[in-house]
């Protein structure tokens, strides 16, 4: 069955740490997102990929990258890890939508990052 | 920039009750979604609402969409325990190439015995 894994599960990490979270989906998705999740904020965009060598900036991107060269991956790397960024992080992908047919966004199980 | 609001944040209900959490967007959005997340664990999608009008229905939830309001809606019929989750809607303003979503706050649903 295609799925979406991420790892590690769970990180614990120092500040100003370089630190890689791994996105992979066997869906054969386009569209891949990272998004993470704090209490009172719902989920945020943190990068997002329509395609190989294709990435774009959320609405928190900043201390954060992502590189896509394949379908199937999408890292996201703190550059420089801080304590704001500790948090649940979650990677997603879907279809490539039309103005008929939505896709929903599959997620993957998340990686529960403290930065100390 | 698109805001997403869901209300109540926090809904305690006992079982055998009805209600309704309501998701209001800011901009034209096409589409709206509802995922559900069990604690600890990731998101589940439930409805992709499409249109003005559209209603979907899955066992006891019933979800609808009024674009000309900006309003999303997810009814709970007759709740059980196992409906006990957080609920957040998403609005994607389609704009011709992946959907890009953004997210309300959730509404952390809690139905007792």
């Amino acid at each position: 069955d295609a799925e979406i894994t991420q790892s590690p599960r769970h990180k614990i990490t120092e500040t100003g740490r370089q630190v890689t979270l791994a996105c992979h989906q066997t869906w054969n998705h386009n569209n891949m997102f990272w998004y993470r999740q704090d209490l009172g904020h719902g989920l945020r965009l943190i990068h997002y990929s329509y395609g190989v060598q294709d990435t774009n900036k959320g609405e928190v991107s900043d201390g954060y990258s992502v590189s896509r060269s394949n379908t199937e991956d999408l890292p996201l790397t703190l550059e420089s890890a801080a304590s704001s960024q500790t948090s649940v992080y979650f990677c997603a992908s879907s279809e490539t939508p039309s103005l008929s047919r939505p896709y929903e966004q599959y997620f993957g199980p998340g990686t529960r990052l403290t930065v100390t | 920039e698109l805001k997403v609001e869901q209300n109540p944040l926090f809904l305690s209900m006992q079982e055998g009750k009805n209600y309704t959490i309501y998701c209001n967007y800011s901009t034209t959005s096409d589409r709206l979604y509802w995922y559900r997340q069990d604690p600890g664990k990731s998101l589940e999608s439930l409805f992709v609402l499409l249109s003005n009008g559209a209603v979907k229905q899955e066992g006891r939830l019933m979800a609808s969409l009024d674009t000309k309001a900006r309003l999303s809606t997810l009814h709970i019929t007759a709740a059980v325990h196992d409906l006990s989750a957080t609920y957040f809607c998403a609005a994607d303003p389609y704009t011709g190439t992946a959907s890009k979503l953004t997210f309300g706050t959730g509404t952390r649903l809690q139905v007792t015995l």
